[in-house]
């Protein structure tokens, strides 16, 4: 069993719909990443947290350290939003970084 | 700042090879990080830097890789030799002290 889980593996959403990807997690962690991860192949941190909630623009990430768990919201999900979001746990106590596998995300016009 | 900054971007090799790839940290951070992505293994550290002093390398997979800093501006990874597996995109990233990490733009290597 992965250190880092997300679900799901794959989405498809139409335009404009609320997306919700999550992410559970079995390690002490200090903080979590959510990665978003182009077509191109680039990787850009959307969020760094490790308590409550962030919000940045269109995107909102939330986290529950008592249970383990992380979710990244999408609010009027466009095109351009189609990636590959990964969340990365950081471990307590040091900077390694434990990913989860990714979720595809398709967003049809 | 230009980011993180990698080359190259992209390398062919033979098997057998051996393969030297670059990283240039975000000027005032002060970790550094290897990482190799896969499809069938997904993202993974290979090794991390702090203030130039390797921290942990466990995550590299042999001893035919090595990585080194010799300051705070500079990194390699190296593959001596360079076989078919290690082929994959290889990502730098850098961040300063516990903050968020600020990733390269990958280097493709593919390994005839």
């Amino acid at each position: 069993k992965n250190e880092v889980e997300q679900s799901p593996q794959n989405l498809t959403a139409q335009e404009g719909e609320f997306i919700t990807i999550n992410c559970s997690y079995s390690v002490g962690i200090s903080a979590l990443h959510w990665l978003q991860q182009h077509p191109g192949g680039g990787i850009v941190s959307l969020f760094m947290l490790s308590s409550g909630k962030k919000k940045h623009g269109r995107l909102i990430a939330t986290i529950n350290i008592q249970e383990k768990h992380s979710s990244l919201h999408i609010t009027a999900s466009h095109p351009r939003d189609s990636a590959v979001y990964i969340c990365a746990a950081i471990r307590e106590g040091n900077e390694k970084l434990t990913f989860g596998t990714g979720t595809r995300l398709t967003i049809i016009p | 700042d230009a980011g993180v900054i990698q080359s190259p971007r992209h390398e062919v090799t033979e098997m057998g090879q051996e393969v030297t790839l670059r990283c240039k940290p975000i000027s005032g951070h002060d970790y550094l990080f290897w990482y190799r992505q896969t499809m069938m293994r997904g993202l993974e550290l290979l090794i991390y830097f702090n203030n130039n002093v390797p921290i942990d390398d466990s995550g590299m997979p042999e001893d035919r890789f090595s990585a080194k800093m010799p300051n705070a501006s500079f990194s390699t990874l190296k593959i001596q030799p360079s076989e078919p597996r290690d082929s994959a995109v290889y990502f730098c990233a850098s961040s300063y002290f516990y903050n968020e990490q600020f990733f390269g733009p990958g280097t493709r290597l593919t390994v005839l």
